[in-house]
């Protein structure tokens, strides 16, 4: 299995539409997550940490449940200029290292 | 403006040629790390360094030198050992020490290696 696992899409939806990742790892022990943007051929960008009580920033929301070991980043009100991979990220327990998912690609059409 | 710098943005080799990649920050940051990313697949971690003059093998070192003789610098060497080199290579900064915990990385612009 994984350390972490992401469904890589394609995800297609209209603009305006609500969209929703997920994503599992493996080690109950982990205690950052981050969910990463990055566009094609460009490095990744932190789009946001993920906290134990849920986060959210403007359209993104971030959860992370322990129990099931699994993160979701939710979109709001889809722009053409999300269309990008979404990385989901995970600490490496007891280290600095992150482990980072293969990504989800989302593209949001007009 | 603080950032983190890569350069060059392309570069071509002959196979059996060894070629040095560029990696500065100026964040202030202790931790580094290298990472190569084939297409469509996730960032695969070559080395790091948590502190000047120290630097660790990631999972996939073989092929790959690195040194950190400075905190905002750490090059790496891509070596003729290197059997598939071309690839997209990222270098990362953070704050991490043992005390901050802080994970976050923050990638430069990348290299784009290919291997002619």
């Amino acid at each position: 299995r994984k350390e972490v696992e992401q469904d890589p899409g394609p995800f297609n939806v209209p603009e305006g539409a609500t969209v929703a990742f997920n994503c599992t790892y493996s080690n109950s022990a982990s205690q950052s997550f981050f969910w990463y943007r990055q566009d094609c051929r460009k490095e990744p960008k932190l789009l946001m940490s993920v906290y134990s009580s849920g986060n959210e920033d403007g359209r993104f929301t971030a959860q992370l449940n322990r129990a099931s070991q699994y993160i979701s980043l939710l979109i709001r009100d889809s722009k053409l200029s999300d269309s990008a991979t979404y990385l989901c990220v995970v600490n490496q327990v007891g280290t600095d290292k992150l482990i980072f998912g293969t990504g989800t690609r989302l593209q949001v059409f007009p | 403006d603080g950032g983190i710098t890569q350069s060059p943005k392309y570069l071509f080799r002959k196979e059996g040629q060894n070629v040095t990649l560029s990696c500065e920050q100026n964040l202030n940051h202790d931790a580094m790390y290298w990472y190569r990313q084939d297409p469509g697949q996730g960032l695969r971690l070559i080395y790091y360094s948590q502190i000047v003059n120290d630097f660790q093998k990631g999972d996939i070192a073989e092929g790959y030198s690195v040194s950190r003789e400075k905190k905002e610098s750490f090059p790496l060497t891509v070596t003729s050992a290197q059997k598939n080199p071309t690839a997209f290579y990222l270098c990362a900064s953070s704050a991490w020490t043992p005390s901050s915990g802080e994970n976050e990385q923050f990638f430069g612009p990348g290299t784009r290696l290919t291997v002619l």
